[in-house]
């Protein structure tokens, strides 16, 4: 089976410019989490989402949204780029929400802002 | 708010040598989950080993286990008979009982030397 797949796997932009990232969880599951990863640092949780509903919200500005589609695929939007904007982005997908699920993570999509 | 601890930033160690990282946190819950999670450099981010807060036996992996004290809140994580794949960034991360936001420390970069 495939596991949680994130694309693209790097792309450059530049301040101000608006950005998506996709994330398609493992067959079967419905939850999805959004983590930004800033070189040198553990991941911050950003966004939970269960059956296309959010479930949890971290930190971050209103700049970050994101949705979840009747397929449970995701997509994370972050507006006006700003340069702390650069970081790794993973996305983790569980069969349903709640703690106890394990979370499976994808390889990532590099963001590099200038 | 949970906050997590990893207090070394690097490790260093002989292949087949035991090794362990630290890890602390600091919540007011009395049910979560604490995970280690280790990062090679292809990014994707791995489940090592869970433990279950009410648990009072601590978890064991094959040659990973843990030594959860509840009451210091501390969670290390032991390698045994290290070897060379073992060689990575190694995230110790705190999740709520009901929710999968996860709180991560930042990390011990692990090397293995031949």
């Amino acid at each position: 089976d495939a596991g949680v797949t994130q694309s693209p796997t790097h792309l450059i932009k530049t301040r101000g410019q608006h950005v998506t990232l996709r994330c398609s969880p493992i067959s079967g599951h419905k939850s999805v989490s959004w983590y930004q990863q800033v070189l040198g640092q553990g991941p911050q949780f950003i966004f939970q989402y269960y059956e296309k509903e959010e479930r949890g919200r971290g930190n971050f500005p209103d700049r970050f949204s994101a949705r979840q589609f009747p397929n449970y695929s995701s997509e994370l939007n972050v507006n006006a780029l700003l340069l702390g904007d650069s970081a790794l982005y993973l996305c983790a997908s569980s069969l349903i929400a709640g703690g106890d699920q394990p979370q499976h993570f994808g390889d990532g999509t590099r963001l590099s802002i200038l | 708010a949970q906050t997590v601890t990893q207090s070394q930033p690097e490790m260093s160690v002989q292949e087949a040598e035991t090794v362990t990282l630290s890890c602390t946190y600091d919540t007011s819950e009395n049910n979560y989950y604490l995970f280690w999670y280790k990062q090679p450099p292809s990014r994707q981010m791995i489940l090592v080993i869970r433990q279950e807060a009410y648990k009072q036996q601590n978890a064991t992996e094959n040659r990973f286990s843990v030594n959860f004290q509840k009451a210091a809140k501390s969670f290390s994580l032991k390698i045994s008979d290290s070897q060379l794949g073992d060689t990575a960034m190694y995230f110790c991360a705190f999740g709520p009982w009901v929710a999968q936001k996860l709180v991560f420390g930042q990390g011990t970069r692990l090397t293995i030397n031949p």
